[in-house]
């Protein structure tokens, strides 16, 4: 069952910022948020993770907020090649089976000239 | 660095014949994965490799479904024999800690 939830579709212009938001509310403390992007005919594209701290990349920056159940993926400067499904997914620092990633849905992002 | 390997891209075969995918994952990658994408849904993971051992399988449907990873580099998945449900993208991922995964392109499998 996948633990977060996320909005089905958004649409940004090209060059703003991308904001997409994802709700976790029965992350446990021992929890990363991972996120990952998949672009049509292509197989799924690590952006980031980060377990409490805001945590920034050459691709995109992630927001935690305090109680950890909820971020927000931030792309600042979306282009056209941003268009893609965007998961977010919770998964476990523990070894083990709870190490797996719980797939969901993901939001379509449409990035428009 | 190149990226993880998939072949074949796309496959067509009627129902009840057999089918492998093969994947070379990134040299220095110990974690392999494999996963079955239905059009429309997330990744579903079959099954999961530290080295050649299988260390998560439960997701594999084992009356049809067989893996390997010889040597712990490359893996193989095999079908046999395939239902027209088995029809989907198969993705195969490594990972170099176990955290953050890269994904080949996939292979396409339609059952006719």
């Amino acid at each position: 069952d996948a633990k977060t939830t996320q909005p089905p579709s958004m649409d940004c212009a090209e060059g703003r910022a991308a904001n997409l938001p994802c709700n976790h509310s029965t992350i446990s403390g021992n929890e990363y948020v991972y996120w990952y992007r998949q672009i049509h005919s292509q197989g799924p594209q690590y952006i980031i993770h980060g377990l409490k701290n805001n945590e920034t990349n050459e691709m995109a920056s992630l927001i935690i907020t305090e109680d950890r159940k909820s971020s927000t993926l931030i792309l600042p400067h979306a282009t056209l090649r941003d268009t893609a499904v965007y998961y977010c997914i919770v998964r476990s620092s523990n070894a083990g089976n709870n190490r797996k990633l719980i797939w969901g849905l993901g939001t379509s992002l449409a990035v428009n000239p | 660095e190149a990226g993880v390997v998939q072949s074949p891209r796309y496959k067509i075969i009627e129902k009840k014949q057999p089918v492998a995918f093969w994947c070379n994952p990134i040299s220095g990658h110990n974690t392999l994965y494999w996963y079955r994408q239905n059009l429309g849904q997330g990744p579903e993971l079959l099954i999961r490799y530290e080295n050649e051992e299988a260390v998560d399988d439960s997701q594999l449907p084992k009356d049809r479904f067989s893996a390997e990873r010889l040597k712990g580099v490359d893996s193989t998945l095999k079908i046999q024999p395939a239902e027209l449900g088995d029809s989907a993208v198969y993705l195969c991922a490594s990972s170099p800690t176990g955290r953050e995964q890269y994904f080949g392109p996939g292979t396409r499998l339609t059952v006719t």
